[in-house]
This record gives structure tokens, sequence and C-alpha cells, in this order.
């Protein structure tokens, strides 16, 4: 079974530029997460989406959203791109059947910002 | 709000010893408690998850953890550590009652020395 995908594995932009992350969950899992670690931060939490709504966002200015497609699939997008945007960003999948249900990372998208 | 604190943002210690990574908790209601593993330019791996069951938890890779209610910790312990070891481990709290909310702890990063 095809863990959680994430596109692209690298992205290099410059400060203003717009980025674009995608994820794809587990088959079946129907909500997806996405983290920002930047060093030294730990895993700061950014938005939780299932069945194609937002239902929580972490506490990050308005030019970080997103969005999930019917087929759960889920985008990032960051607006006018600042240094400190630079980080590895993290998605996560699970089912929700209840309280505890794991939650599956992908590898990552390392965004730079220049 | 709910905090993760780990202790020690850099643990060693030498091939063969024990392994111990600390978690503390700040919770009124004892929350589900996992631990994950990030081995470099990856995504995080889970490695057990304690879910109001038994208090030890028995993961992968031959780790464990205990959680005390007392103590509000969720400590990570191994026997005998591997050179294999050598990663960042991040704990994480879902408290009752948030959905799928995860809170991280920022990591400890764990070298093992010949």
């Amino acid at each position: 079974e095809a863990g959680v995908t994430q596109s692209p594995t690298h992205l290099i932009k410059t400060r203003g530029q717009q980025a674009t992350l995608r994820c794809s969950p587990i088959s079946g899992h129907t909500s997806v997460y996405w983290y920002q670690q930047a060093l030294g931060l730990g895993l700061q939490f950014l938005l939780w989406y299932d069945e194609g709504e937002e239902r929580n966002r972490g506490n990050f200015p308005p030019r970080f959203s997103g969005r999930q497609f019917p087929n759960y699939s889920s985008e990032l997008n960051v607006n006018a791109l600042e240094l400190e945007d630079s980080a590895l960003y993290l998605c996560a999948s699970s089912l929700v059947q209840g309280a505890a249900d794991t939650q599956y990372f992908g590898p990552g998208t390392r965004l730079t910002v220049l | 709000a709910q905090s993760v604190t780990q202790l020690g943002s850099h643990v060693s210690v030498s091939e063969g010893a024990l392994v111990l990574l600390r978690c503390n908790y700040s919770s009124s209601v004892p929350p589900y408690l996992f631990w994950y593993v990030q081995y470099p330019n990856q995504g995080l791996q889970l490695l057990l998850k304690y879910t109001s069951a038994a208090t030890l938890v028995k993961g992968i890779n031959g780790f464990e953890a205990e959680f005390k209610k007392s103590e509000t910790s969720f400590h990570l312990t191994k026997p005998s550590a591997h050179m294999s070891d050598a990663a960042e481990y991040f704990c994480a709290v879902n408290p009752p009652n948030t959905g799928n909310q995860f809170y991280f702890g920022t990591g400890t990063s764990l070298t093992v020395i010949p």
C-alpha cells in the first residue's frame, strides 16, 4: 500500500512569490494535516482538512491556506513568501474513526525562500 | 493550552547503553500520547502510541514507553542502543475531545556513539 506522498521534494522561491505544495494521502484516509518544521522549532500545526472541509488551523497568518480535493488529496498555498517561511513542510493523513487515530506522514517538501 | 515538553534537545548514548528520552505533557485529562521517529531527510514514522489501555506500551524497533499519570510523563526507553537508532524523536499528544488534533514537542536528537 502506498504511503503519503508529497510533491515537489524541494522548492526554491524568492521573497514575495507564491508556493504550492501538494499531498496525496494513503488510500482510504479522509483527513489531511499540514505541519511546518522549521529548524529548532519542532512541528508546528498548520491546517487540518477532512472530507473537503477545513476543520482547524494553527496560529499562522492567512497567507497560509489550502484546500482538499474530492479525491482527498490536498494543496498548501503560501502567498507573499517571507524568508522565515523556509522550512520542511510535512503532510500527514489519517482515518477519522474516533480519538487517537494515528497520523501517517509523508517525506515532506523542503521550501527555501531566498 | 496544550503543551508537550521534551527535556534535552540532544541526547548521546554509547552503543549498547540504555536510551531514555523524556516527554512531559500538560493536561488535566490524560491525552492520547505518541512517539514518532524521524530519520534524516524523511518524514515521521510512528514508534508507539498510548490510548488508555496498558500503561506500558511496546513499539517497533525495541522501543517502549510508560505512561505515568502522576508525573504527566510518557518517557521513551530502549534497553540497548543500536547505531541505527540515531535519529530525531518527537513526542506528541492528542488531547481528549479535540478530534484528531496533535501537539508535538520540539524533538530530541539521539546520537549513538560506537
